[in-house]
């Protein structure tokens, strides 16, 4: 299997413009999580999906952020606008539901804006 | 809410034993352990469940402690590939996840 598979793996952008990150989870596994990782906060779950539908969302920073699962193969995490304190590294996570499996994060998207 | 877990950075030689510690402040019913590299994402290492289960790397020992909400990794005989943060994440019967900020494992040869 290919693991999880993010895009980009880096984005440069500046304040004020629209960013789209992009999950592929690991075919089978039904539940997908979006982290965010920095020096000052460490890993956040900002939302995670099951079956395609958002559960939890609780961590999502403000109306900036908006996540979407349209389909078991695919998700997207946007910020639109962007701030420079959105800098960090985005991880997607997917696991097969249940308390007894792992979640398998993908290599992240590497964030920064200027 | 997020986990604590002491202490914050450990250094070791190689051969060395650690304990790296988690605690937390809600009512448990499953503890998972991940190492991240640096510029690597996070990877599993170990699943505990209440009542006792356990499921990961065979070389790596943790234990659970339900009643005091606290989990235990056991490093033993440290490799230098043993380098690296290592964050617990209590789970509290959702599938969700609130790791802790880490702690940084340094193995010196």
């Amino acid at each position: 299997d290919a693991g999880v598979i993010q895009s980009p793996r880096h984005e440069v952008t500046e304040m004020g413009q629209e960013v789209t990150l992009r999950c592929k989870p690991i075919s089978g596994h039904n539940s997908l999580f979006w982290y965010r990782q920095t020096m000052m906060r460490g890993l956040e779950l900002l939302i995670y999906f099951n079956n395609n539908v958002p559960i939890d969302d609780s961590g999502m920073p403000e109306d900036r952020f908006s996540a979407k699962m349209p389909n078991a193969s695919f998700s997207t995490l946007k910020i639109q606008p962007s701030e420079p304190r959105d800098s960090a590294v985005y991880f997607c996570a997917t696991q097969l539901s249940g308390a007894y499996n792992e979640q398998f994060f993908g290599p992240g998207t590497r964030l920064t804006v200027l | 809410q997020q986990p604590v877990q002491s202490p914050q950075a450990v250094i070791l030689r190689e051969g060395e034993d650690a304990v790296i510690n988690c605690s937390s402040s809600k009512a448990l019913y499953s503890v998972h352990w991940y190492r991240q590299k640096h510029g690597e994402a996070p990877v599993f290492l170990m699943i505990l469940l209440k009542g006792g289960e356990q499921k990961g790397h065979e070389k790596i020992s943790a234990s659970f402690n339900e009643k005091k909400q606290q989990s235990s990794l056991y490093l033993t005989a440290s490799q230098l590939s043993y380098s690296g943060t290592y964050f617990c994440g209590p789970q509290g019967g959702s599938e969700k996840l609130v790791f802790g900020k880490g702690t940084k494992l340094t193995v010196n040869p």
